[in-house]
């Protein structure tokens, strides 16, 4: 199975700042990697699809990029709303395997 | 608006059985791979299965290949997890999630979510 490590595990910042999340792939995946929101009580949310694809409605604040077994989730100034934990996911390869999530919590 | 319900979660004694269900409304059902994906408490998100638009085929993930069982009924819009020899090792909360686009072959983006349903496995 293809293992997807995140890091860090979680992360503290304030509204306003940029905040960046890396997964590591235990072998290439193309860009077959996607990346998730899930907020406590709620399901989770596609936020970017194939790396760097945003997902319809989903704010410009968030951007995904890398290939090959290195990806980053950006976000820039950091709203109240954003404070959640996040996944990558990839599906290059079956089994399709989430990262272990980063809780970004506030500062 | 696309929506996906989940329901028939539970507390099941190890090695009994529960049927999930999962209604989908809001989009053309027949035409999408639909998948389950778990997430056991303090745990990080796990793909379960998937079945492709019309039922023909299946995958099952390693750790409950043989006691879970995907399917569909695309006349009532809904989509089964049934499971079968449940262990303590599943109890989670079961998402029923949508391919997020209608296309023969799966990209296997997931998108939307249901809320979830929780499945305890304890006697």
């Amino acid at each position: 199975d293809i293992q997807m490590t995140q890091s860090p595990s979680s992360v503290s910042a304030s509204v306003g700042d940029r905040v960046t999340i890396t997964c590591r792939a235990s072998q290439g995946i193309s860009s077959w990697l996607a990346w998730y929101q899930r907020k406590p009580g709620k399901a989770p949310k596609l936020l970017i699809y194939a790396a760097s694809n945003l997902q319809s409605g989903v704010p410009s604040r968030f951007s995904g990029s890398g290939s090959g077994t290195d990806f980053t989730l950006t976000i820039t100034s950091l709203q109240p709303e954003d404070f959640a934990t996040y996944y990558c996911q990839q599906t290059n390869t079956f089994p399709l395997t989430f990262g272990g999530g980063t809780r970004v919590e506030i500062k | 608006e696309v929506q996906l319900v989940e329901s028939g979660g539970g507390l099941v004694q190890p090695g009994g059985s529960l049927r999930l269900s999962c209604a989908a409304s809001g989009f053309t059902f027949s035409r999408y791979w639909m998948h389950w994906v778990r997430q056991a408490p303090g745990k990080g998100l796990v793909w379960v299965s998937r079945i492709s638009g019309d039922g023909s085929n299946i995958s099952h993930a390693d750790s409950v290949k043989g006691r879970f069982t995907i399917s569909r009924d695309n006349a009532m819009n809904t989509l089964f997890l049934q499971m079968n020899s449940l262990r303590a090792e599943d109890t989670a909360v079961y998402y029923c999630t949508r391919d997020r686009m209608a296309t023969v072959t799966p990209y296997n983006w997931f998108d939307p979510w249901g809320q979830g349903t929780l499945v305890t496995v304890s006697s």
